[in-house]
């Protein structure tokens, strides 16, 4: 079965700094979601990555997917409070979602 | 739209005690997906529908556990009897088959489940 490896697991950044999390795929990556999960609340669909070497974005998040590796970026430029959250990458068919553990934003304004 | 709504948002319950949390799909999908998080093992698929069928029940726990899905705009996951370890947070998510069937699944709320 197909694992995925978040990292880091938690990120405490100020508010204005650039980040980045990691997804990394134990199998081929065929097809890559992000996901945004608030405390209490359900996830929130971000993007999803379909291609090697796709990248796509909104507002200032921003998401790659490098097959070669295996792997997928997810990049905020200048984070803002409301970006804190669970950001989790669920891999696999739509229909067979394996997901990340999650990683853990903290934005400190 | 109406997002998928799931009910209730939480409850409370002793052990061995019957329970069963309610999932509306959005409307138009025909994809229907139960979860269950916990610290422990993070995100975990239950058991998955299309077009009321169950297709795949693999990730149901135990016998305890069952699903159903009598239309296409109600599911239910019922857990009887219930036993602390149940304690989690279940999502319900439903997605259509869009084109090259990639379609993101979209989450509700959850139910926060405390078995005591």
């Amino acid at each position: 079965s197909q694992e995925l490896e978040q990292s880091p697991q938690s990120l405490i950044v100020q508010e204005g700094k650039n980040l980045t999390i990691n997804c990394t795929s134990s199998k081929t990556l065929y097809g890559l979601y992000w996901y945004k999960q608030k405390y209490g609340e359900g996830l929130i669909f971000l993007m999803m990555l379909q291609k090697g070497g796709e990248e796509k974005s909104h507002e200032k998040i921003t998401a790659k997917l490098d097959e070669k590796k295996q792997q997928s970026s997810l990049h905020i430029t200048a984070s803002q409070p409301s970006h804190a959250g669970i950001y989790l990458c669920g891999a696999g068919s739509a229909r067979q979602l394996t997901f990340g553990s999650g990683t853990q934003l903290t934005v400190l304004p | 739209d109406a997002g998928v709504i799931q009910s209730p948002r939480h409850e409370v319950t002793e052990m061995g005690q019957e329970v069963t949390l309610r999932c509306k799909p959005i409307s138009g999908h025909d994809y229907l997906f139960w979860y269950r998080q916990t610290m422990m093992r993070g995100l975990e698929l239950l058991i998955y529908f299309n077009n009321n069928v169950p297709i795949d029940d693999s990730g149901m726990p135990e016998d305890r556990f069952s699903a159903k899905m009598p239309n296409a705009s109600f599911s239910t996951l019922k857990i009887q009897p219930s036993e602390p370890r149940d304690s989690a947070v279940y999502f319900c998510a439903s997605s259509d088959r869009g084109r090259g069937g990639n379609q993101p699944q979209h989450f509700g709320d959850g139910t926060r489940l405390s078995i005591l």
